[in-house]
């Protein structure tokens, strides 16, 4: 099984509707995170939370929102989804034992907003 | 601003070596982290640097050169499996990760 589980693993949704990706992990990490990736950009980080009551914003937090419901769950809305939203959102997870520690991706969700 | 640059595209043979490389800019530097992605799937840990040099872990080594702002990823022995996209990324003053668009390494036989 997947240390860090993303759900919907697709999505197509239309312009103007609110939806909710999920993401847990077994990892036991306190760190999550949400991030998009376009063709040719690098990863952007929407959100981060060091832990359960911790919430930050990150590089392009406008038109999303979060919630981390416990440690291990982290889940990304978009209020009112629009087409420059169709992108692949990634959840990832690190320890809290220093800022190298690395990264550990979910598989990842496609979003498609028409 | 900050800055990451690596080439967009890379081909190379199975069996030969490769040479991924990454230059940066940013504001403060913790270290700088490969990452591996396989199309359709999650990133994977490669390698971090923060002290100058050279790091090798099986057929991957990674180097840093601080004074020059300039990473490399080298690959040896390469293999099919070894098709994917290398992620480039450092740390900030504020420990931030900034991410380069990725290298597509494609290998022919």
């Amino acid at each position: 099984d997947a240390d860090v589980t993303q759900t919907p693993r697709n999505r197509i949704t239309k312009t103007g509707k609110r939806i909710m990706l999920e993401c847990s992990q077994t990892k036991g990490h306190d760190r999550m995170y949400w991030y998009r990736q376009d063709p040719g950009l690098g990863l952007r980080l929407i959100y981060y939370s060091f832990d359960v009551k911790d919430i930050n914003k990150g590089e392009i937090s406008d038109g999303y929102s979060v919630s981390r419901q416990a440690q291990a769950k982290f889940s990304l809305s978009l209020e009112s989804a629009i087409p420059n939203q169709t992108a692949l959102y990634f959840c990832a997870t690190s320890d809290s034992t220093g800022e190298s520690s690395p990264l550990h991706f979910g598989n990842g969700t496609r979003l498609t907003v028409t | 601003g900050q800055n990451i640059d690596q080439p967009t595209e890379m081909t190379a043979t199975e069996g030969a070596i490769v040479q991924i490389n990454c230059t940066y800019q940013t504001s403060g530097f913790n270290g700088l982290f490969w990452y591996q992605q396989h199309a359709g799937e999650a990133p994977t840990f490669l390698s971090y640097n923060v002290l100058d040099g050279l790091e090798e872990k099986g057929r991957f080594s990674s180097f840093l050169s601080r004074s020059k702002g300039y990473s490399y990823l080298l690959l040896k022995e390469l293999q099919m499996k070894d098709s994917a996209s290398y992620l480039c990324a450092a740390l900030d003053s504020n420990y931030q990760l900034i991410w380069g668009a990725g290298t597509k390494l494609i290998i022919k036989p």
